[in-house]
């Protein structure tokens, strides 16, 4: 059963450390999304990918905030310099085809103190 | 721009009582729906979808959903509600293509015997 692989589950870091959440998304999906879930916010956008190229990324913090895609089976999404309000669990998902649904991952819970 | 509201943030029944969760969309062009179901530190599944194929739809766990233009809705129902579908749920319509998925705040479902 094929599945979107985010890693780590769980990090915790101070204020103003680096962190860096990875997915690997379902083999053959070229779109790749980042999400993020806040009780406050709900589920908000942060950024998405199609073959690789990022199309949005509107919903980021662009100070602080990047995502990449090194290559096909790897997403990345960094935060330098960390800050309380970054506390959430980001998701990332992949599709393959418009309109077609999306497949999540577990998510990383990252709470920075 | 397309957007989904979900009507009441949490929903209470009892076990073997109907459920019904409440959706209702805004679309400029013909909206692609999904209903996803959220467990506790888990990801999103998708439960169903509509594509316009056909109006009931039906998904996982004896879920299913009426698309209905006429009222922009999207609910979600379940004759007999379980235990086991305690959790969280969400409404999505899927916008511009790309698999992008704008999703509501969601619905939490308590199930009590």
């Amino acid at each position: 059963d094929a599945r979107v692989t985010q890693t780590p589950r769980h990090k915790v870091t101070e204020m103003g450390q680096e962190v860096t959440m990875r997915c690997q998304p379902i083999l053959g999906h070229n779109t790749v999304f980042w999400y993020r879930q806040t009780m406050m916010q709900g589920l908000e956008l942060l950024a998405y990918f199609r073959n690789r190229a990022p199309l949005d990324d509107s919903g980021m913090p662009k100070d602080r905030f990047s995502a990449e895609m090194p290559d096909a089976t790897l997403a990345t999404l960094k935060i330098q310099p960390s800050e309380p309000r970054d506390s959430a669990v980001y998701f990332c998902a992949s599709g393959f085809k418009d309109n077609s649904p999306l497949h999540f991952g577990n998510g990383t819970r990252l709470t920075v103190t | 721009a397309q957007s989904v509201t979900q009507l009441g943030s949490h929903v209470s029944v009892s076990e073997g009582a109907l459920v019904l969760l409440r959706c209702n969309y805004s679309s400029s062009v013909p909206p692609y729906l999904f209903w996803y179901v959220q467990y506790p530190n888990q990801g999103l599944q998708l439960l169903l979808k509509y594509t316009s194929a056909a109006t009931l739809v039906k998904g996982i766990n004896g879920f299913e959903a009426e698309f209905k233009k006429s009222e922009t809705s999207f609910h979600l129902t379940k004759p007999s509600a379980h235990m086991s579908d305690a959790a969280e749920y969400f409404c999505a319509v899927s916008s511009g293509g790309y698999n992008k998925l704008i999703f509501g705040a969601g619905t939490r479902l308590a199930v009590h015997p």
